[in-house]
């Protein structure tokens, strides 16, 4: 059973640059959240997709955009880069119907690098 | 809000020998849940740990336990007999079930090495 896949592993963009991060869930969950981790710091929550949509956001700008598919995979979109956008991007999958239980796990992440 | 702190940048320990990461988390929501997780310099975020907020019970995992003190609101982790392979970062993290999603509130994280 795989877990929760993500690609591409790493990635080098300029600045004003857009970039596309994918993510297929571990088998089973229907919900995708994204997370942007800078060096150092711990996870910041971007935003989490159910049933296609966006159903919550983080503190973050419009630059940042997300798609979910009838498969349950999801991209992350990020437009117009800029330097602090430099992180490792990290796409966590659960199941609606386990909100009250531990069964949230994360992919291996995408680092990006913006020059 | 919820916030998340570990105090502990850093934290050395012998091989075999246990160690406690210090988590505080505040909230203001009667539930919630609180996970450990450790992140190797790969990248990967690897699930250790879960306790539920109603758990009546700390949890355990093999050789990694909570201490889950709520009238403290202290989650600490605890390994027991520690190995090389534990050297990594340890993120404790929150999730408010109020807003009926499961996003995670993370701390800063603490760097565990683990030496011979």
């Amino acid at each position: 059973d795989a877990g929760v896949t993500q690609s591409p592993t790493h990635l080098i963009k300029t600045r004003g640059q857009q970039v596309t991060l994918r993510c297929s869930p571990k088998s089973g969950h229907d919900t995708v959240s994204w997370y942007q981790q800078a060096l150092g710091q711990g996870p910041q929550f971007i935003f989490q997709y159910y049933e296609e949509e966006e159903r919550q956001r983080g503190n973050f700008p419009d630059r940042f955009s997300g798609h979910q598919f009838p498969n349950y995979s999801s991209e992350l979109n990020v437009n117009a880069l800029l330097l602090g956008d430099s992180a490792l991007y990290l796409c966590a999958s659960s199941w609606v119907g386990g909100e009250n239980t531990g069964e949230l796990f994360f992919g291996e992440g995408s680092r990006l690098t913006v020059l | 809000a919820q916030k998340i702190t570990q105090t502990q940048p850093g934290m050395f320990v012998q091989e075999k020998e246990a160690v406690t990461l210090d988590c505080t988390y505040d909230t203001s929501d009667p539930s919630y849940g609180l996970f450990w997780y450790k992140q190797p310099s790969s990248g990967e975020m690897i699930f250790l740990i879960y306790q539920g907020s109603y758990d009546q019970q700390n949890a355990t995992e093999g050789r990694y336990s909570l201490n889950f003190q709520k009238a403290r609101k202290s989650a600490n982790l605890v390994i027991s007999a520690s190995q090389l392979g534990d050297s990594a970062m340890y993120f404790c993290a929150m999730r408010d079930f109020n807003s009926g999603y499961s996003t995670l509130t993370f701390g800063k994280g603490t760097m565990l090495l683990v030496s011979p």
